[in-house]
């Protein structure tokens, strides 16, 4: 089945304590990019990544980093997450040729930073 | 900056109705304009996509409608059920994978 999934879903941490987010694709796809979703704004992006080994920040990259290794993964990394990154996180991948904007979500990441 | 206006925010109608959601965009660059579909716990779909080339597109009860000149789109949902209850994102996109989305629209369709 084709897929994007991430891990965990749910996740409770404290601030300062570092931490990562998986996320994969099944689908061959060569962009991938990390949003987030809060109330009332709706779905900002985070990061991307066009292949293997670029990656480019997005709308709200403050306080998030991402590596793309291997072109079925693309991790999020909270290196000293804060409160304010308390949110739903979403990974997304997308294809290339006549749908190449289509995009594929994962089933999404809720952190709670305490 | 926002570059996709959406509204409204919520919306309520009554089974049967049809609920119209509308996007602006500013970048005329965008050419790739998507409806993504998020229920509760869920990570948000396509539901149905259009390029500018066309004005309208219908895909079952859900049809977009795009005015190039204005910069809008919007998105008809025919007949509407109380399983389309969900969040509405509209989305523009260009050639580089990239997508701007709205702030979404909460529908309820009671029953």
């Amino acid at each position: 089945e084709a897929q994007v999934t991430q891990n965990p879903r749910y996740l409770i941490t404290v601030t300062g304590k570092k931490l990562t987010v998986t996320c994969s694709q099944n689908m061959n796809h060569e962009y991938m990019s990390w949003y987030r979703q809060d109330p009332g704004l709706g779905l900002r992006q985070i990061y991307y990544s066009m292949n293997v080994e670029v990656t480019d920040k997005g709308d709200v990259p403050e306080g998030y980093k991402v590596s793309r290794k291997e072109k079925r993964n693309f991790p999020l990394i909270l290196e000293s997450p804060s409160p304010n990154q308390t949110s739903l996180y979403f990974c997304a991948s997308g294809g290339t040729g006549s749908s190449y904007n289509e995009q594929f979500f994962g089933p999404g990441t809720r952190l709670t930073v305490l | 900056q926002q570059q996709v206006k959406q509204s409204p925010q919520s919306l309520i109608v009554q089974k049967g109705g049809i609920p119209i959601i509308n996007c602006a965009y500013e970048n005329t660059a965008f050419d790739y304009f998507p409806w993504y579909q998020q229920f509760p716990g869920k990570g948000p779909a396509l539901l149905i996509a259009i390029r500018p080339d066309v004005s309208e597109k219908k895909e079952g009860r859900f049809t977009i409608s795009f005015n190039k000149s204005a910069k809008q789109f919007s998105l008809h949902i025919m007949d509407s059920q109380p399983g389309d209850s969900a969040t509405y994102f509209c989305a523009s996109g260009g050639s580089n994978y990239k997508l701007t989305f709205g702030k979404g629209t909460l529908l309820t369709v009671n029953p």
